[in-house]
């Protein structure tokens, strides 16, 4: 079964400092994609970014990038220069490719920026 | 405007009580799901629909119905609520199944069954 697991229940940052934000996963597929959504306390799903198994290189949105590991099975999310409306609910989720379609998310992580 | 639109956003209801939880997209997306939101277990996936009349379980289907007989329209129905079932629940849709087509959220109904 796929899962995905996000260790770290809350973090906290320093405005303008960075965070990494760690998810790791479990898939017998080949060939998935994996994504970050952001949730604030508005409660809406924002999607952060995305990547597919099969490119090397590491996805970049602005100040957010992630360290895509595949043989560890390790999608971590880099927050740079943070902001106060960077603290949200993360969530990383995985598509298997299923006949579903749905994505498997993993229990979030709580940011807190301090100003 | 396009989007995906869930009402209410607020619920309190009884228990044992009908509700249904009502979703619609304009994007025509033919995938639609439903999950439900609960600190410590994240989202977990109560329904989803491949296309109009076709719907199967998810993760944590048990206590809910839906239906889809139409493409934009996916309500979700708990047919005798309970406390467990106080949640948050997300409808999505998706343009395809697979690829990194993201899901598009709605913005949630907060449900709270007494």
């Amino acid at each position: 079964a796929q899962t995905v697991t996000q260790s770290q229940p809350e973090m906290s940052v320093q405005e303008a400092e960075t965070v990494t934000l760690s998810c790791t996963y479990d898939t017998s597929e080949s060939d998935y994609y994996l994504f970050w959504y952001k949730q604030p306390p508005s409660r809406q799903m924002i999607l952060v970014i995305r990547q597919e198994a099969y490119k090397q290189q590491n996805a970049t949105e602005n100040r957010f990038s992630v360290n895509f590991q595949k043989a560890a099975k390790s999608f971590s999310l880099k927050i740079s220069d943070s902001q106060l409306g960077d603290a949200a609910m993360y969530f990383c989720a995985l598509n298997n490719g299923g006949s579903q379609g749905n994505l498997i998310f993993g229990k979030g992580t709580k940011l807190s920026v301090k100003p | 405007d396009a989007g995906i639109t869930q009402s209410p956003r607020y619920k309190i209801t009884e228990t044992g009580r009908q509700v249904t939880l009502m979703c619609h997209q304009t994007w025509s997306h033919s995938y639609m799901f439903w999950y439900r939101q609960d600190l410590g277990h994240g989202l977990r996936l109560i329904y989803y629909s491949a296309a109009a009349d076709i719907t199967d379980k998810g993760e944590v289907p048990d206590g809910y119905v839906v239906s889809r007989s139409k493409t934009e329209n996916f309500p979700l129905t708990l047919e005798s609520a309970t406390r467990s079932q106080t949640s948050v629940y997300f409808c999505a849709s998706r343009y395809l199944r697979e690829g990194d087509s993201p899901l598009h959220f709605g913005n949630g109904t907060r449900l709270t069954v007494t």
